[in-house]
């Protein structure tokens, strides 16, 4: 069974600062690994994806991830923070073994401040 | 191209009724899959249909069905609804493990 554990329900970061959201997750079969971004009322929107390949996945919003087997872990960063940035940040394992499922972790608020 | 359109995005019910909400995918998107959202659960898989077939299911009552068209289009009923069903409904269509979402259906019960 796969679960997606995001460290930090709220992560609050100043305009400028790096931007850190932790993600771990557990798979019996190769998973693959996404970060979603969510604003107020409105669906989920892929910020990027790692399915094979390159370990560090570039996505868009200069958005990008590292994919660490050894670790487990899948953590979103961003250099320098903007106020646009501020939003709800899903991570989400998908496993495909007769047909996708997708689980999603808590998801991680995350505050910029100006 | 267009989007994953849902429909309605808002829908008011009392407690006993039933709604069906509507889930229409990306053009060429043979999957289709149902979440529910809320502040307690987080993001919940509901199920999942390819060809209309259902392939996947998640941990909910079988109040909760839905059924996949041959155009791909997908609808998710939800019948004697309790208060606790007051939620976001998403939907998502996926290509190549990779999914796309609409705006969601929000459904408030009375």
């Amino acid at each position: 069974a796969q679960s997606v554990t995001q460290l930090g329900s709220h992560v609050s970061v100043s305009e400028g600062a790096l931007v850190l959201l932790r993600c771990n997750y557990s798979s019996s079969v190769p998973p693959y690994l996404f970060w979603y971004v969510q604003y107020p009322n409105q669906g989920l929107q892929l910020l990027l994806k790692y399915t094979t390949g390159a370990t560090l996945v570039k996505g868009i919003n200069g958005f990008e991830a590292e994919f660490k087997k050894s670790e487990t872990s899948f953590h979103l960063t961003k250099p320098s923070a903007h106020m646009s940035d501020a939003a709800e940040y899903f991570c989400a394992v998908t496993t495909n073994t007769g047909g996708f499922k997708t689980i999603f972790g808590a998801g991680t608020r995350l505050f910029v401040k100006a | 191209k267009a989007g994953v359109t849902q429909t309605p995005r808002y829908l008011i019910k009392t407690r006993g009724q039933q709604v069906t909400l509507s889930c229409s995918p990306i053009s060429g998107h043979r999957s289709v899959s149902w979440y529910q959202q809320t502040p307690g659960q987080g993001l919940q898989f509901l199920f999942e249909y390819f060809s209309e077939t259902q392939r996947n299911k998640g941990n909910f009552p079988g109040r909760f069905s839905g059924r996949q068209f041959s155009n791909s289009r997908s609808e998710m009923n939800v019948s004697t609804l309790e208060l606790g069903d007051s939620a976001l409904y998403l939907c998502a269509s996926s290509l190549l493990n990779i999914q796309y979402f609409g705006a969601g259906t929000r459904l408030s019960v009375l």
